[in-house]
């Protein structure tokens, strides 16, 4: 069965400085993952998405992961921290077992940036 | 506008009541999709249309709850007898194939409350 773990529930970072939110995925397929961010009482937002081509992923905002098959994980990283980046993160898994590719979520990372 | 829409944005109803919600994918998508959402976790699969067909259902998924596609165009999720334990966000996704992305697009989603 495929999954994705996010490590950490709630992330705090001070303004300017780097973000990582870290994600690890199991999967017996060449998986493709997305990350999304979803701010207080707005929809899900995509940041960014590996489908097997690039391993270095570039999103919007300045975000960007870095897939890793020998670490099967899928971390998200910005090098420097804007208050607008505090929301929740989850880190996606489609699943291309049952060929319907419905997404699995991780239970998400809550990103507080602090003045 | 030509994203995914979702209507009513907010439901409120007591518990035992029928509610209906309605949701209209992106035109030329063929794959539909519902998720939950309850407070501070992360989106969880329903079930499944590809055109009209209703491929998968989650176990999440009720006798209470059914799901229409008509046409294949938008979709319906009906939930009967409501329960307080069904207060979340309803989530409705549209995707096409064949696409290599397999990305999702979601709507703004239905906020329901039970009392």
């Amino acid at each position: 069965a495929q999954s994705v773990t996010q490590l950490d529930s709630h992330v705090s970072v001070s303004e300017g400085t780097p973000v990582l939110l870290r994600c690890n995925y199991s999967s017996s397929y060449s998986p493709s993952l997305f990350w999304y961010v979803q701010h207080p009482n707005k929809g899900l937002q995509l940041l960014l998405k590996y489908t097997s081509a690039a391993t270095l992923v570039k999103g919007i905002n300045g975000f960007e992961a870095e897939f890793k098959k020998s670490e099967t994980s899928f971390h998200l990283t910005k090098p420097s921290a804007h208050m607008s980046d505090a929301a929740e993160y989850f880190c996606v898994v489609s699943d291309r077992n049952t060929g319907t590719y419905k997404y699995i979520f991780g239970t998400g990372t809550r990103l507080k940036v602090l003045a | 506008d030509t994203g995914v829409s979702q209507d009513p944005r907010h439901k409120i109803t007591k518990r035992g009541q029928n509610v209906t919600f309605r949701c209209d994918p992106i035109s030329e998508h063929n794959r539909l999709y519902w998720y939950r959402q309850t407070l501070g976790q992360g989106p969880e699969f329903l079930t499944y249309f590809q055109n009209e067909a209703q491929l998968e259902k989650s176990r999440l998924l009720s006798d209470r709850f059914s799901a229409e596609r008509p046409k294949g165009s938008f979709s319906t999720l009906e939930i009967q007898r409501t329960e307080q334990g069904d207060s979340a966000m309803y989530l409705c996704a549209s995707s096409s194939i064949p696409s290599t992305s397999v990305e999702q697009f979601f709507g703004p989603g239905t906020r329901l409350t039970v009392l």
